[in-house]
């Protein structure tokens, strides 16, 4: 597509439930990742999918969140047993592969803006 | 492991006047440097990437300029208007090419 589409846009859901967070990428870029921005804050990384494998989930915060790109294209954020804490926009951004120069930028989704009540 | 902040928080110009983001970054092993817009609610849109090897870019009225020895950055905004309102964040991209790492933002407000 000629975006990064992220779905649903708004979510609210209960404490202890599991949600699913949606991102279509930019067609031809490999690399997706996803973020998480708390309010007042700047984006925080979460993970790196380069492909269909994850390569760096270094910054998943703990074993509730996972996700998958299970044909190298639309990714899934999948955090189980929510939480409170858990509120926050979710980013997912592409790009196509960096390989060294640095020469290739970022294109971010609107983002999920996930509420746990 | 880097750190990137953004000086000041929050400016609140009236309109017409040029302006100046400071963004600093620990570590100056960086593959590039890039400035973001967001305005509230929404997501983030690029507005100038510099690759490491660059000293400076420049789209429009903005101009961002690149001291990596330093570890510096300034987005320059002239005749800045009402509609640049929104939140400007740094980002440098280190540790292997996949982590964008971000500051916390300035947030301007430009008035009539």
């Amino acid at each position: 597509g000629a975006g990064v589409s992220q779905t649903p846009s708004n979510k609210v859901t209960e404490k202890g439930k599991y949600v699913e967070l949606r991102c279509d990428p930019i067609s031809g870029h490999t690399a997706l990742y996803w973020y998480r921005q708390s309010l007042g804050q700047g984006p925080e990384f979460l993970i790196y999918f380069q492909g269909t494998g994850a390569a760096d989930d270094s910054g998943l915060p703990n074993d509730r969140f996972f996700a998958v790109r299970p044909e190298g294209s639309v990714s899934t954020l999948k955090i189980q047993r929510t939480e409170r804490g858990d509120s926050a926009v979710y980013l997912c951004a592409s790009s196509l592969a960096n390989s060294g120069t640095g020469k290739n930028g970022y294109t971010f989704g609107s983002g999920t803006r996930l509420t746990v009540v | 492991k880097q750190e990137v902040t953004q000086i000041p928080a929050a400016l609140s110009v009236p309109e017409g006047e040029n302006l100046v983001l400071n963004c600093s970054f620990t570590d100056s092993a960086i593959y590039n440097l890039q400035w973001f817009r967001q305005d509230p609610g929404k997501g983030l849109t690029s507005l100038l990437l510099i690759q490491s090897s660059q000293r400076e870019q420049t789209s429009g009225r903005l101009n961002a300029s690149l001291d990596k020895s330093s570890g510096r950055s300034t987005l320059y905004i002239a005749a800045s208007q009402p509609g640049d309102s929104a939140t400007y964040l740094c980002a440098v991209l280190s540790g292997g090419y996949n982590k964008l790492i971000f500051g916390a933002g300035t947030r301007l407000a430009v008035h009539p």
